[in-house]
């Protein structure tokens, strides 16, 4: 079965650092979502893409982050000038159409320190 | 927003024991989804289900949408079925982002 693919799985980084989250959606898909859960919380929504243009943010998808679609499997978040509470698991998912499931993938678990 | 909540909170179960998991939202939805998250972070796609009932081996789900509830049956439980089990919905009005209830904590003992 197709999977959704995330990259690294777990990445350690300084404050103030710049990182970005590399998922790999499954192929024939075209809605594209990132997710957080911070550590003993709910799985939270950032943002979703589609038709290479953000479709919807919440409040938690500022300036500090942005998404790329750079080419036609990759699907990638940066977070810019980390702070200690980006650190999360981060959740990449996929959709083949707004009325089937989201696939997700492993998350990365981001560890700013 | 929609607003997701799940109960129990928490649950302790003996191995081979039965159980129900519900899930309430405020409004109507497009999509409901369960999820299973293993003690390793991994988010288990059990059931797409926005409405009528699914079964998947020990595991079925049920949704009644006009009530605005669904619930995840788990049969002779097993260790392996110990982790956070998640309800997320979507809403109708021009949005496809999930929305996550606080989920249900299962501790399955031998």
């Amino acid at each position: 079965e197709p999977e959704v693919t995330q990259t690294p799985s777990h990445q350690v980084t300084q404050m103030g650092q710049e990182v970005i989250l590399r998922c790999v959606p499954i192929s024939n898909h075209l809605y594209f979502y990132w997710y957080r859960q911070i550590l003993g919380q709910k799985v939270e929504f950032l943002v979703s893409f589609y038709n290479n243009e953000i479709s919807e943010k919440s409040e938690i998808f500022d300036d500090q982050f942005s998404v790329e679609r750079p080419d036609g499997s990759n699907f990638t978040l940066k977070i810019r000038s980390t702070k200690l509470e980006d650190s999360a698991m981060y959740f990449c998912a996929s959709g083949g159409d707004r009325d089937q499931p989201q696939h997700f993938g492993d998350g990365t678990r981001l560890s700013i320190l | 927003g929609i607003q997701v909540e799940q109960s129990p909170p928490d649950l302790i179960l003996q191995e081979g024991a039965n159980s129900t998991l519900r899930c309430n939202f405020s409004d109507s939805v497009n999509n409901l989804q369960w999820f299973h998250q293993n003690p390793w972070g991994q988010l288990i796609n059990l059931f797409y289900i926005p409405s009528g009932t699914k079964q998947n081996g020990r595991l079925s789900a049920t949704t009644v949408a006009t009530e605005r509830y669904s619930l995840l049956y788990i049969s002779s439980s097993q260790t392996t079925d110990s982790g956070v089990y998640f309800c997320a919905v979507e809403g109708t009005f021009n949005t496809d982002k999930l929305i996550f209830g606080t989920g249900t904590r299962l501790q399955v003992f031998p």
